[in-house]
């Protein structure tokens, strides 16, 4: 199986702040990296696909980028809402694995 | 508008089975995959399989092959995961995702969520 780690586990920013979390994968898996927003008590959303394609309705603020091994999402100025666990995913080869997450707080 | 919508949480006893279905409207079924993916008490997330709306072809994860089955329900838009023996480390939340089909660009996603599935395993 692919393996996906994220970095940090959990980081606390501040409104305004830019942040990027850092997301590898075992080997490569091209760009086939999708990231997730989940908020506490609710479902996954869909924030980026194939590593840098927002998907629709997802603020301008985030952003996606990497290819191979090497994935980052960085949200450009954190809003109150950001305040959430993200994950990435690759779907390059099944099981399509998921990182550990990564907690933002304030 | 895309809706996934779940069976109720319930509780079962350690060595049952369960079986939740996700009843999908506002697309065409047939040609997306559903996927599901299940989040034990302060867990991350866990993808446990697919299967091909299309033609019904299954992908499972291998921590739990052996013990679910998934399926659909075509003339009703339904997925349903089955899982049997259930064990304590089952206890999670349960979801179904729509999975896009394969492009060469943009591989798979998940883009629409059911609301999830608390199922709960007592010993």
């Amino acid at each position: 199986d692919i393996q996906m780690t994220q970095s940090p586990s959990s980081l606390s920013a501040s409104v305004g702040d830019r942040v990027t979390i850092t997301c590898r994968a075992s080997q490569s898996i091209t760009n086939y990296l999708n990231w997730y927003q989940q908020k506490p008590g609710k479902v996954p959303k869909l924030l980026i696909y194939a590593a840098s394609s927002l998907q629709s309705g997802v603020p301008s603020r985030f952003s996606g980028s990497g290819s191979g091994t090497d994935f980052t999402l960085t949200i450009s100025s954190l809003q109150p809402d950001d305040f959430a666990t993200y994950y990435c995913q690759q779907s390059h080869t099944t099981p399509f694995t998921f990182g550990p997450g990564t907690k933002v707080d304030i | 508008q895309v809706q996934l919508v779940q069976s109720g949480a319930e509780v079962y006893e350690s060595g049952a089975s369960v079986k939740v279905s996700c009843k999908a409207s506002g697309y065409t079924f047939t040609s997306y995959y559903i996927s599901w993916v299940r989040q034990a008490p302060g867990q991350g997330l866990e993808w446990m399989g697919w299967i091909s709306a299309y033609n019904g072809n299954t992908n499972y994860a291998q921590k739990v092959q052996g013990r679910v089955t998934m399926t659909t329900d075509t003339s009703t838009s339904t997925g349903y995961m089955e899982l049997r023996s259930l064990r304590s480390d089952d206890t999670a939340v349960y979801y179904c995702a729509r999975v896009t089909s394969f492009d060469i660009l943009t591989g798979y996603y998940a883009d629409y969520w059911g609301q999830g599935t608390l199922v709960t395993v007592s010993s």
